[in-house]
């Protein structure tokens, strides 16, 4: 089993559309969340981290659920530069573990 | 000023051969990664280094050797270069070893065997 799964997508919505993203993770112990920000042929970027009291920055909430292993991302106001792919990932014992990604993509 | 830099950004190269990636940050933080992302898009930690120290060796072959002549420097040696080495390559730093901070990545390396 994978240490952190993640829908590929593609989602495909219009501008101005409210986009919800989850992630699971296999180990109970996990102590660090973060989602991560991708586009195409580009290194990740940290978007934020994710806080078990859940966190938002601007259009973006992220949200922690450490008893059903799962975190969430919500993108509110989708713009067209949203378009990437969103990485979750989650941090054991000091080893940095990535989903495969969620492709987004925001049309006009 | 470019925070992680790595070169070659392009690598094209026959099996077989011996080839490097170099990485540098200038943030002044401890601890360097090497990653591979594959043509899945998943990005798997191969080795980290605090302060010049191994501190994670992810199950990767020993035809790959990191180096870290500094703690601003973080290099990879790959011998034997195999068809499934292809990939892109991502070094990064953070300054908290534990994990709780954000890692920066630098622009990636291509690799292509062929």
């Amino acid at each position: 089993r994978k240490e952190v799964e993640q829908d590929p997508g593609p989602f495909n919505v219009p501008e101005g559309a409210t986009v919800a993203f989850n992630c699971t993770y296999s180990n109970s112990a996990s102590q660090s969340f973060f989602w991560y920000r991708q586009d195409c042929r580009k290194e990740p970027k940290l978007l934020m981290s994710v806080y078990s009291s859940g966190n938002e920055d601007g259009r973006f909430t992220a949200q922690l659920n450490r008893a059903s292993q799962y975190i969430s991302l919500l993108i509110r106001d989708s713009k067209l530069s949203d378009s990437a792919t969103y990485l979750c990932v989650v941090n054991n014992f000091n080893k940095f573990y990535f989903g495969s990604g969620t492709k987004l993509n925001v049309k006009p | 000023d470019t925070a992680v830099s790595q070169t070659p950004k392009y690598l094209v190269t026959q099996m077989g051969n011996d080839k490097s990636i170099k990485c540098e940050q200038n943030l002044g933080h401890d601890t360097m990664y090497w990653y591979k992302q594959d043509s899945k898009k998943f990005l798997k930690i191969m080795f980290s280094y605090n302060n010049k120290e191994l501190i994670i060796n992810e199950t990767v072959p020993n035809r790959f050797s990191p180096k870290s002549p500094d703690k601003a420097h973080l290099n990879l040696h790959i011998n034997s270069l195999e068809l499934g080495d292809s990939a892109v390559y991502f070094c990064a730093s953070s300054q908290d070893q534990a994990g709780f901070g954000e890692q920066f990545f630098g622009p990636g390396t291509r690799l292509t065997v062929l």
